[in-house]
């Protein structure tokens, strides 16, 4: 069976403090997607990130990164500086090959606060 | 280049009703999926389309549910004799059909639409 697992519910943070987000996934596929998407108060999931499961270098984009481990089965998520409008819950999906179906976890909510 | 846009946002309706929400995916986009999240969950997955056929059904899917997507473009989500555990935000996303078969796209989804079963 497939699973994302996000074991922090909440994270607090004061403005200009890095945060990591810890994502750990289970399937016994080979071939497998990883994403993260953030959401807003306004409810829309906004995509962030797609990875698949043979690309492990790490990616920066800003002041975001991305920490790809198979040996650990995680796909880390770190904020670097983080200001208040990085405030949002935050999901890690997974999706295997040859389906669409997105699996997701139960997301970290985030609060940067000033 | 406008996103995904679901109608109506929000929706209060009495136990019992049928209520149908309408998603326009972005208008490249051939397919075309509905997701249900529940509060402090994350979304999980209904079923989807590639162009007009639906190609998979979630088990959450029960008889009362019923998606179409009649030309290909725009889809329709119908639940009828609504419950009230059926109170939750209905979310939409679409997406390219992957160059490479078995390759998954990246889907984009809309604003959702908050269904409130009283």
């Amino acid at each position: 069976a497939q699973k994302v697992t996000q074991a922090q519910t909440e994270i607090s943070v004061v403005e200009k403090e890095d945060v990591t987000l810890d994502c750990v996934y289970e399937t016994r596929d080979t071939t497998y997607y990883l994403f993260w998407y953030k959401q807003p108060p306004s409810g829309e999931l906004v995509f962030l990130i797609r990875r698949n499961s043979f690309d492990e270098q790490n990616e920066i984009s800003g002041r975001y990164s991305w920490n790809f481990q198979k040996s650990t089965s995680s796909f880390n998520f770190t904020i670097t500086a983080s200001q208040v409008v990085d405030s949002a819950v935050y999901f890690c999906a997974l999706s295997k090959h040859n389906t669409d179906k997105l699996i997701f976890g139960t997301g970290t909510r985030l609060q940067v606060f000033p | 280049d406008t996103g995904v846009s679901q109608d109506p946002r929000h929706k209060i309706t009495k136990r019992g009703q049928n209520v149908t929400f309408r998603c326009d995916p972005i208008s490249e986009h051939n397919r075309l999926y509905w997701y249900r999240q529940t509060l402090g969950q994350g979304p999980e997955f209904l079923t989807y389309f590639q162009n007009e056929a639906q190609l998979e059904k979630s088990r959450l899917l029960s008889d009362r549910f019923s998606a179409e997507r009649p030309k290909g473009s725009f889809s329709t989500l119908e639940i009828q004799r609504t419950e009230q555990g059926d109170s939750a935000m209905y979310l939409c996303a679409s997406s390219l059909t992957p160059r490479l078969a078995g390759n998954t796209d990246t889907q984009y989804f809309g604003p959702g639409t908050r269904l409130t079963v009283l």
